[in-house]
């Protein structure tokens, strides 16, 4: 059973523009929502949370929010450039090790 | 820090086969995660532990075992490979259950 999806494979946006990507989840028990970046050939790395407590969380040109009732979370990104171009995984967990995570999107960046 | 590491970057085994995933980190962090990515899927938890001599399974456990004699090892055994465990293989840690550090991930192929 896929609990964390991520609907769209690809998105693909402009330079500056801003890049949304979003994430839905069918757990209402998950607690704590990731969103990870993944290059080709290396592992996830860490780039923004959210607890259930809240529903917006900045960091930089990164913000994350969370709309508990529908269950959904969306990654901003503003503005877009070239180097975010990679796969982001949305991620949950349930205040256990067991973490969920999505299929992916993969962003595109174009100059 | 060399943060996580993992070896081998590649492999192919044959049907039958047994091979260990060798997963270390250097950052004294007590919880350590086993991944597996497949083509267009998320990554699904195949075993964790919370500290030494302690291990859980996660989403997907069957056809593998894991070890963690020592806080910084945490190797996966796989003892007769099949092509259903050809994947990508990720190694993770962290402090909490939350911010995992990811390795750079072993590909794996069994024919």
């Amino acid at each position: 059973d896929q609990q964390v999806k991520q609907n769209s494979p690809s998105l693909s946006v402009q330079e500056g523009r801003i890049s949304i990507l979003n994430c839905d989840y069918t757990n209402s028990m998950f607690d704590y929502f990731l969103w990870y970046k993944k290059y080709p050939a290396e592992g996830p790395t860490f780039l923004i949370s959210i607890s259930s407590i809240k529903d917006k969380n900045e960091d930089g040109r990164f913000t994350v929010f969370l709309n508990k009732s529908a269950k959904h979370l969306s990654l901003h990104i503003v503005p877009s450039q070239p180097g975010d171009s990679a796969v982001y995984f949305c991620a949950a967990s349930e205040s256990n090790n067991d973490m969920r995570f999505g299929a992916g999107t993969r962003l595109t960046v174009k100059p | 820090n060399a943060g996580v590491t993992q070896t081998p970057k590649f492999r192919i085994l044959k049907i039958g086969q047994s091979m260990t995933l060798q997963c270390t980190q250097d950052m004294n962090h007590n919880y350590m995660y086993w991944y597996r990515q497949d083509p267009g899927m998320g990554l699904k938890l195949i075993y964790y532990s919370v500290g030494a001599g302690i291990t859980d399974k996660g989403e997907v456990p069957n056809g593998y075992n894991v070890s963690r004699s020592t806080t910084e090892d945490f190797p996966l055994r796989l003892e007769l490979a099949a092509p259903s465990q050809t994947s990508v293989y990720f190694c993770a840690s962290d402090s909490s259950y939350n911010e995992q550090f990811f390795g750079p991930g072993t590909r794996l192929t069994v024919l």
